[in-house]
This record gives structure tokens, C-alpha cells and sequence, in this order.
């Protein structure tokens, strides 16, 4: 079944600084979710990517699913306080086409932007 | 649209009492899900069910049990408590396969 590796597992910035967090997966990913999470609270969906080369954008977020669907990227633009959190990636678990009415997640990665 | 709620949102239970974590949600989903967040280790899936009537274990089931009689509601019961269940536990719900879930906002559990 899927496994997914996140990378790095926390990551400290400076407001307005860009940063990236990788997702990479032991199969072929056939729809790959990014969510969000602040401390205490629940998982807020951000973006699904499905197609290889396909690349998604919210605000000053951009995810992108690589041409080889194995590695999943986040973005973000101009770091602020906002995006801090925890952000998790998901993959459909049985590595097939058509979705999976399971997921498998990723350990997360801990955002802190200081102002 | 309310969404997927929980209830509580926190709890402190003795070790061997029993609980039920309330999960509901108002989007007609016929997917519902129970994870375990524990710190630095993402979610584990608990249980889950495809529609009413159905249920199947996840990777963790040990300690736990479900039920779906209705669409809107997937409890989560625990019979004997121990403190490996302190955790945070969530709900999900999705309405296909193919598209993304619905998390509500947690419950807080600590055995003690």
C-alpha cells in the first residue's frame, strides 16, 4: 500500500520568505491532497492534484504533482504569520486510478513564520 | 451546512471507563472515517464505513468499536479505556471516492 514521506518535518521562516514542502510517495500518485492544520483544531482542505504535471493555486499557495506522479510539492509565496501550521499531505491508498475510499497521510510538516 | 461535527471537544477519562465520541454530518456522505492523531505521527485510520450499515477496520481498530445506522452518524466507542488512547481523534466524511474529505474538529482525549 501507499506510503508518504514528508519533508522537511518543521521548517522555521521569516515573514516574507518563500519555503517548500515535499510529499513523496512509494507508489504512483493518483490523487494527492494538501491540507492545513492549526494547533487545536481540525484539517482544512487546501488542494487535490490528480494528473501528473499538474499544478494548482490558492492565494500565495501552489501545489504541484511532478510528470513522473510520485513527489508532490506546496509553496508558498511571501510567507506570513497566516500560514503557520501544520500541513499534511494524503494519497488515495491503494496507489490505483479511480480513487480509494481510503487515505494514508504523511507525519505532517510544522510551519512557524516569525514575524 | 453545519458540516462534520464531534462531540466533546475534550475529555479526561479514568483508565478502564468506557466512552462514545460523537461524529455527525450534514452533507449526505456516504463515506465517514475515525482517526488518531498522535503528536508527530500524522493520522492513523481507526474505522471507517462506505454507508449505513457498513463498517470496516483501518489500520489501528484495536480498542475500538463503530456503528452506522443512519448516513449522518458514525460513533466511535471505547470500552475499556487504556492511556495509549490519549489522543486527538478526528472525523472525516467524503461523499465519493474520488474527492477530498471533510474533517471535523477534533476531541481531545486524555486517559489517565
Amino acid at each position: 500500500s501507499q506510503e508518504l514521506e514528508q519533508s522537511p518535518q518543521s521548517l522555521i521562516v521569516q515573514e516574507g520568505k518563500n519555503l517548500t514542502i515535499n510529499c513523496t510517495s512509494s507508489k504512483t500518485l493518483y490523487g494527492l491532497y494538501w491540507y492545513k492544520q492549526k494547533y487545536g483544531e481540525g484539517l482544512i482542505f487546501l488542494m487535490m492534484l490528480q494528473k501528473g504535471g499538474e499544478e494548482k493555486s490558492h492565494e500565495k499557495i501552489t501545489a504541484k504533482l511532478d510528470e513522473k506522479k510520485q513527489q508532490s510539492s506546496l509553496h508558498i509565496t511571501a510567507s506570513q504569520p497566516s500560514h503557520a501550521g501544520i500541513y499534511l499531505c494524503g494519497a488515495d491508498k491503494s496507489g490505483t486510478q479511480g480513487g480509494s475510499e481510503k487515505l494514508v497521510f504523511g507525519k505532517g510538516t510544522k510551519l512557524t513564520v516569525n514575524p | 451546512n453545519a458540516g462534520v461535527t464531534q462531540t466533546p471537544k475534550f475529555r479526561i477519562l479514568k483508565i478502564g471507563q468506557s466512552m462514545t465520541l460523537q461524529c455527525a454530518q450534514d452533507m449526505n456522505h456516504n463515506y465517514m472515517y475515525w482517526y488518531r492523531q498522535d503528536p508527530g505521527m500524522g493520522l492513523k485510520l481507526i474505522y471507517y464505513s462506505v454507508g449505513a450499515g457498513i463498517t470496516d477496520k483501518g489500520e489501528v481498530p484495536n480498542g475500538y468499536n463503530v456503528s452506522r445506522s443512519t448516513t449522518e452518524d458514525f460513533p466511535l466507542r471505547l470500552e475499556l479505556a487504556a492511556p495509549s488512547q490519549t489522543s486527538v481523534y478526528f472525523c472525516a466524511s467524503k461523499p465519493t471516492p474520488s474527492l477530498e474529505q471533510y474533517f471535523g474538529p477534533g476531541t481531545r482525549l486524555t486517559v489517565t
